[in-house]
């Protein structure tokens, strides 16, 4: 079995100010990790993903996140927010299976002010 | 390249009508999926499939039916309309592999059911 809890429905910064998004997963074997964006009235595209390889993974748009094993944990960061990355965000996971599928946290909503 | 494509994207239901959602990808994917995604409840798996003439069954896959009779093709279908089905339905796909691999998502397909 396999979940993800994010916690916090809402985050909000400063434009310029550190972006810090909590992901702790639960999971019976080694997972992959997902972070997904979703902008207003669109689907979900994803920002990065881990699979095993650099503990630290870098996405798209400045973010990045790091594997702790030990916290099982993987927390989304970006040293400074614009006002663009107002979304919400997805932490979701899965198995080493090829059958598996994805989990998805129920989101955290990012909201930017100037 | 037109990724995964959904329609309509928008539509309004009478409780007990039918409809069918539909959902194409010119990726050459294996693997479709179909989520429901409610406020607050991040994204829930309905269906899924593993390829043309296999699917099965998701977290929340009661009220729908799908069938897979091409690789490029995964409707989804409503046959008894409730209240408890308004939702915004995002279908995604992915290539064949160990489960680390992206899923692209569709822009979703709004319902509302009364």
């Amino acid at each position: 079995a396999q979940s993800v809890t994010q916690l916090g429905s809402h985050v909000s910064v400063s434009e310029g100010a550190l972006v810090l998004l909590r992901c702790n997963y639960s999971s019976s074997v080694p997972p992959y990790l997902f972070w997904y964006v979703q902008y207003p009235n669109q689907g979900l595209q994803l920002l990065l993903k881990y699979t095993s390889a650099a503990t630290l993974v870098k996405g798209i748009n400045g973010f990045e996140a790091e594997f702790k094993k030990s916290e099982t944990s993987f927390h989304l960061t970006k040293p400074s927010a614009h006002m663009s990355d107002a979304a919400e965000y997805f932490c979701a996971v899965t198995m080493n299976s090829g059958y598996s599928t994805l989990t998805f946290g129920k989101g955290t909503m990012l909201l930017v002010s100037p | 390249n037109a990724g995964v494509t959904q329609t309509p994207k928008f539509r309004i239901l009478k409780i007990g009508q039918s409809m069918t959602l539909q959902c194409t990808q010119d990726m050459n994917h294996n693997y479709m999926y179909w989520y429901r995604q409610d406020p607050g409840m991040g994204l829930k798996l309905i269906y899924y499939s593993v390829g043309a003439g296999i699917t099965d069954k998701g977290e929340v896959p009661n009220g729908y039916n799908v069938s897979r009779s091409t690789t490029e093709d995964f409707p989804l279908r409503l046959e008894l309309a409730a209240p408890s089905q308004t939702s915004v339905y995002f279908c995604a796909s992915r290539s064949i592999g160990t489960g680390g691999e992206t899923q692209y998502f569709g822009p979703g397909t709004r319902l509302l059911v009364l």
